[in-house]
């Protein structure tokens, strides 16, 4: 089973821009893996932004992106608010299993 | 409007036995994907296991790490699907969540939290 690698940590200024990746273990990440992004406030369940790499849900902001980007899936999020800060976990399927990397805290600060 | 409703967690002795649903609603039951998520207090997300949906012969597929001990089922005829928890151990404490994400869905349940304690 892969290993699914995320930043620990990133720190953001608000209206700014951040890159968040997502790396497989087992070696690039293609859209094969079906990239999910997920954000999660304290409390509550988690809210899915993006499916299938790019793709973007009804409530997904505007301002979050998702790509592949040097062997990785990103989420890339411009012009940061304060209603950004959250946890950020990404997705990977695989041979029949999924896996979740260990999640960024993301500080808007 | 799509929601899906866990039930059936709470505390369990270490070995014994739990059964969980979920119940979908506002969106046709044998169209979705569903996939069972848990998470240990503090800890990130860990993905648990899937049924496809009708097309795909409701077929499941498991973390390596939990097969054997825990299996998924669907009930067409209540509209409910199930998580069926045996041999537990104290570190399969979490909130387990349903969640219909493929494609265009993107939904989550609320979660069960099921806590593994003598």
């Amino acid at each position: 089973q892969a290993v699914v690698t995320q930043e620990p940590s990133l720190t953001v200024s608000p209206g700014g821009t951040v890159t968040l990746t997502c790396g497989s273990s087992t070696g690039a990440v293609t859209s094969g893996h079906f990239p999910y992004w997920f954000q999660q406030k304290p409390g509550q369940a988690p809210r899915t932004l993006i499916y299938d790499t790019t793709n973007k849900h009804s409530w997904t902001p505007a301002r979050f992106s998702g790509s592949l980007l040097g062997g990785k899936a990103a989420l890339t999020l411009s012009g940061a608010q304060p209603d950004d800060e959250a946890e950020y976990f990404c997705l990977l399927s695989s041979g029949g299993a999924r896996v979740f990397g260990g999640g960024t805290k993301l500080t808007v600060l | 409007e799509v929601q899906l409703v866990e039930s059936g967690g709470g505390l369990v002795q270490p070995g014994g036995s739990l059964r969980l649903s979920c119940a979908p609603s506002g969106v046709t039951f044998s169209d979705l994907f569903v996939d069972w998520v848990r998470q240990a207090p503090g800890k990130g997300l860990e993905w648990v296991g899937r049924t496809k949906n009708k097309a795909y012969s409701y077929a499941t597929e498991y973390a390596a790490s939990l097969k054997g001990r825990f299996t998924i089922s669907r009930d067409d005829s209540k509209n409910s699907l199930y998580l069926q928890m045996d041999s537990l151990k104290t570190e399969d404490t979490a909130m387990y969540y349903c969640a219909a994400i493929r494609g265009v869905f993107g939904y989550w349940g609320q979660g069960t939290l099921v806590t593994v304690s003598s």
